[in-house]
């Protein structure tokens, strides 16, 4: 069975600070990866994936990620973190059974 | 902007009350699927549908039952709910095939009982 576990629960930080929220998995298979995003108020949405390729992939607002095989990771960061990335960050895995795992979520809270 | 839309948005009932939350996408995505969410917590699969007439169980065992008559519309129904119910309850749907798909998610249904 494939797993999700996302290291930071919470994170606070001020503006312009860079980013790093953790993320492995455990699948032993070919593995599609997400990264989505729940802004307050807002419905999750797709913030960056790796299918195949390039590891480091890129997203939307300035995001990109890494997926690291040999770590079981894809950690996402961002260099310097603005007030409206103010959100809940949400990690998942595709792997065998073509749906989606996610994990519990990192909540980001950017000052200004 | 999604076109994934739940209903409603908040509800509040009393133990024993049957419901049905309601979830309609208008992408013509074959596979829909519900999620519980609480605080803090994974989302977590109850229910998907790869297409009408298919329907199966996720992950996380649960009391609801769903059903898949029409490709846009797939409801969540809670024959007698109790207050171990109270959460958030996502549908999302994705269309299969797609080499990039992704998940298109509702706004969720905040399910309190009393």
């Amino acid at each position: 069975a494939q797993s999700v576990s996302q290291h930071n629960h919470h994170v606070i930080l001020s503006e312009a600070a860079s980013l790093e929220l953790g993320c492995n998995y455990s699948y032993g298979g070919t593995v599609n990866l997400f990264w989505y995003v729940q802004y307050p108020g807002q419905h999750l949405q797709l913030l960056l994936k790796y299918f195949s390729g390039d590891p480091l992939v890129k997203g939307i607002k300035g995001f990109e990620a890494e997926f690291i095989k040999s770590k079981f990771s894809f950690n996402l960061r961002k260099p310097s973190v603005q007030w409206s990335d103010t959100a809940e960050y949400f990690c998942a895995v595709r792997g065998g059974s073509y749906i989606p795992t996610f994990g519990r979520g990192t909540s980001l809270i950017v000052h200004p | 902007e999604a076109d994934i839309y739940q209903t409603p948005r908040y509800l509040v009932i009393g133990t024993g009350k049957k419901i049905t939350l309601e979830c309609s996408q208008t992408m013509g995505h074959d596979k829909m699927y519900w999620y519980q969410q609480d605080p803090g917590m994974e989302l977590h699969l109850i229910h998907y549908s790869y297409g009408v007439n298919s329907t199966e169980k996720g992950d996380l065992s649960s009391e609801s039952t769903v059903s898949r008559i029409r490709t846009e519309h797939f409801p969540l129904t809670l024959e007698s709910a109790r207050p171990s119910h109270t959460s958030q309850y996502l549908c999302a749907s994705s269309m299969t095939g797609v080499t990039n798909e992704k998940l298109f998610f509702g706004s969720g249904t905040q399910l309190s009982v009393l």
